[in-house]
């Protein structure tokens, strides 16, 4: 079974840049997550997907972050424009439908100079 | 909201020395779960507990859910290099999208 895709592994942007970055999620998973993983802790949850709707971004900073999930299967996170402090690891994560256990991909990592 | 938190964030022990972590939720859980992420590696799966009280054990590790379900301990006895990394607790919040709360993890440290 194919895991969680994600691209780019690596991306350096100056700040005032815009980025984005794509997951493919494993198949059959209904619901998909984007995180965001600052050095030394854990994953913050910054938007949770069920099929194409949104189901929670409380916590993504909507001035400069968008997200998408058009047919209910890949999703692309953008981030516009990039500040220093959006420097991360950018982990997308999908889950089978009512259970709560996560697999993630291998994450992008940001650097914003 | 819902906090989950960690410790020790760092532990070094020497290869064969037993580790333990302790994860503590401000609220109650329906459900823990235990994560790893190796150096520059992504968060991987490790196990769920639901039942209060409950115990699972896999190889060198044990995993323990408090009786109030609002704590967690992995324990690993004689450790190896190969468990180089940091270990992750996560527990799903009350709302119906039970999006998971990660701790902020605690890195092991193996001495060879």
């Amino acid at each position: 079974e194919a895991g969680v895709a994600q691209s780019p592994r690596y991306k350096i942007i100056e700040k005032r840049q815009s980025v984005a970055f794509w997951c493919n999620p494993i198949s059959g998973h209904a619901t998909l997550y984007w995180y965001q993983q600052i050095l030394g802790q854990g994953p913050k949850l910054l938007i949770q997907f069920q099929n194409n709707g949104v189901v929670d971004d409380s916590q993504l900073p909507k001035d400069r972050f968008s997200a998408e999930r058009l047919k209910g299967v890949d999703s692309t996170l953008k981030i516009q424009p990039a500040k220093l402090e959006d420097s991360a690891v950018y982990l997308c994560a999908s889950s089978f439908q009512g259970i709560d256990t996560q697999y993630f991909g291998p994450g992008t990592r940001l650097t914003v100079l | 909201g819902q906090q989950v938190m960690q410790i020790p964030q760092y532990q070094h022990v020497q290869e064969g020395e037993d580790f333990t972590t302790y994860c503590n939720s401000s609220t109650t859980l329906s459900n823990i779960q235990w994560y790893k992420q190796r150096p520059g590696g992504h968060p991987v799966f490790l196990i769920q507990l639901v039942k209060s009280g409950e115990v699972k054990k896999q190889k060198r590790l044990t995993f323990q859910f408090g009786e109030a379900k609002k704590n967690s301990s992995l324990h690993i006895t004689a450790t190896q290099t190969t468990d180089v990394g940091t270990y992750f607790c996560a527990g799903p919040g009350p709302g119906s999208a039970r999006q998971l709360t990660f701790g902020s993890g605690t890195q092991l440290t193996v001495l060879p």
